[in-house]
């Protein structure tokens, strides 16, 4: 598998909190997307972030990639109900074939009002 | 609206009957994939394609066949369905160049009984 187990996660938070979802990975990689997938929806990309690229924001989404470590994080500031999804990270399954996808098992992350 | 588009969305199919899910995007992409999601293991890629008459097998490919007829359609097909297949199926479409970004449909739930 590309991917380590501490990708499956269930998290649970209050609005206003931050929170942060890791990702490990084996296969050296320069590209790490993150998806987020709402229920009943097919996935959608939010954010993307290259290697030489380190941390990446959009909005309240913050992504940051280390690939000596071989690892990908995720953070959102300030929860709010309606970032309740399933955040997946995938990369590249091969280098050079970068629309072949590997994702993650996903981080299920549930905030409550 | 939707550039990616599942059709059926819902099938409940017997055991050793054959099921064909289609998929149409009208992104122009090469690139198109079946992936099938199940709980506690994410994303998984069946088949791929890179243009019309070309597929190839992803991860777990074994019990399905997919066709690509022509740029904006592809589809998978399950010979001889098995209670196992039972999941949620997801096709994508992506640029054949690039970080490989991926535009989902909106799944297909398939029961086999």
């Amino acid at each position: 598998s590309q991917w380590g187990e501490e990708n499956l996660q269930a998290l649970s938070i209050q609005e206003g909190e931050d929170v942060t979802m890791n990702c490990s990975y084996k296969t050296y990689t320069t590209v790490v997307h993150w998806y987020r997938q709402d229920s009943g929806r097919g996935p959608a990309l939010i954010i993307l972030i290259r290697s030489n690229e380190r941390e990446k924001r959009s909005g309240r989404l913050r992504a940051t990639l280390d690939t000596s470590s071989q690892s990908s994080s995720l953070s959102i500031t300030a929860a709010q109900c309606e970032d309740t999804a399933v955040y997946f990270c995938a990369t590249p399954h091969q280098q050079g074939t970068g629309s072949k996808l590997s994702f993650g098992k996903g981080a299920k992350l549930t905030v409550s009002p | 609206e939707a550039a990616v588009t599942q059709s059926p969305r819902n099938k409940v199919a017997v055991t050793g009957g054959k099921v064909t899910l289609s998929c149409n995007q009208t992104n122009n992409h090469n690139n198109m994939y079946w992936y099938r999601q199940d709980t506690g293991h994410g994303l998984r890629l069946i088949h791929y394609s890179y243009g019309a008459g070309s597929t190839e097998k992803g991860d777990i490919p074994d019990g399905y066949k997919a066709s690509r007829p022509s740029q904006e359609n592809f589809s998978l097909i399950l010979e001889l369905a098995t209670p196992s297949q039972t999941s949620v199926y997801f096709c994508a479409s992506g640029d054949a160049w690039g970080p490989g970004q991926l535009y989902f449909g909106e799944g297909s739930k398939l029961t086999v009984l």
